[in-house]
C-alpha cells in the first residue's frame, strides 16, 4: 500500500492564481481531510469528507473548495491564491463507521508559497 | 470552543533522561491521540487513547478522564526521538473531527 499520498511537494503561486492539490488513498478509507499547519498554530481542519459524495466545512474552509467523487481522491482547490493562504497542507485519512477509534493516516504534505 | 492545550512547548533533553510531554483538553472527548511529526516535516499516529495507558517500545501515553490530562513519556530517550509531539483531540463522538494542540517540540542531545 502506498498510504496517503499528496502532489506536488512544493507549489509556488503568485496571487490570483488558481490551482488544485492532489490527494489520493489506496487503503479504502472513507474518512478523509484537509488541514493546514501554519508557525505557532496547531493543525487545522479546512475540509472533510465522511464519504464519496459527502463533503463539509471544517474551522478554516474560506477560499478552499473540495469534492469526492471516489473514496481513493480528495482534491482540495485554491480557486483564487492569497498570500494568506501560505501554508504547508496535509491531507489523512481514516476509517468512519463502526470503528471507534481512528487512526489518522497522513500523506507527506504539500509546501505552498502565494507570493 | 474545545481547546487543547500542551506543555511544554519546547523541551531540551541528554539522551537517557526520561521525557513527559503533557496534554490538556476540554470536556467530551471521544479519544485523544499523540502524535509525531519528523524534522522533514511526515506525521505519524503514536497513540489512540480514550482510558488508562498504552505503551509502545520506550513511548507510554496515559490519560486521565477526570482531569482531562493526558501525558505522553519517552524513557531512555535517544536523538533519534527529536521530533514535534502533537496532542489532538476527538470531540463529538467516534465521527468528529481532531483538535489539534500547538506541539510540543522535543531535542534530545547525545
Amino acid at each position: 500500500n502506498a498510504g496517503v499520498t499528496q502532489t506536488p511537494k512544493f507549489q509556488v503561486l503568485k496571487t490570483g492564481q488558481s490551482m488544485t492539490l492532489q490527494c489520493a488513498q489506496d487503503m479504502n478509507h472513507e474518512y478523509m481531510s484537509w488541514y493546514r499547519q501554519d508557525p505557532g498554530m496547531g493543525l487545522r481542519l479546512i475540509h472533510y469528507s465522511v464519504g464519496a459524495g459527502i463533503t463539509d466545512q471544517g474551522e478554516v474552509p474560506n477560499g478552499y473548495n473540495v469534492s469526492r467523487s471516489t473514496t481513493e481522491d480528495f482534491p482540495l482547490r485554491l480557486l483564487s491564491a492569497a498570500p494568506s493562504q501560505t501554508s504547508v497542507y496535509f491531507c489523512a485519512s481514516s476509517y468512519s463507521g463502526l470503528v471507534t477509534y481512528n487512526e489518522q493516516f497522513f500523506g507527506p504534505g504539500t509546501r505552498l508559497t502565494v507570493l | 470552543k474545545n481547546e487543547v492545550e500542551q506543555s511544554p512547548q519546547n523541551l531540551t533533553a541528554q539522551e537517557g533522561e526520561f521525557i513527559t510531554i503533557n496534554c490538556s483538553y476540554s470536556v467530551g472527548i471521544s479519544a485523544l491521540h499523540w502524535l509525531q511529526q519528523h524534522p522533514g516535516g511526515g506525521i505519524v499516529s503514536l497513540f489512540m487513547l480514550s482510558s488508562g495507558k498504552k505503551k509502545h517500545g520506550r513511548l507510554i501515553a496515559t490519560i486521565n478522564i477526570q482531569e482531562k490530562h493526558s501525558s505522553l513519556h519517552i524513557t531512555a530517550s535517544h536523538p533519534r526521538d527529536s521530533a514535534v509531539y502533537i496532542c489532538a483531540a476527538r470531540y463529538g463522538g467516534s465521527q468528529g473531527n481532531l483538535i489539534f494542540g500547538k506541539g510540543t517540540k522535543l531535542s534530545v542531545k547525545p
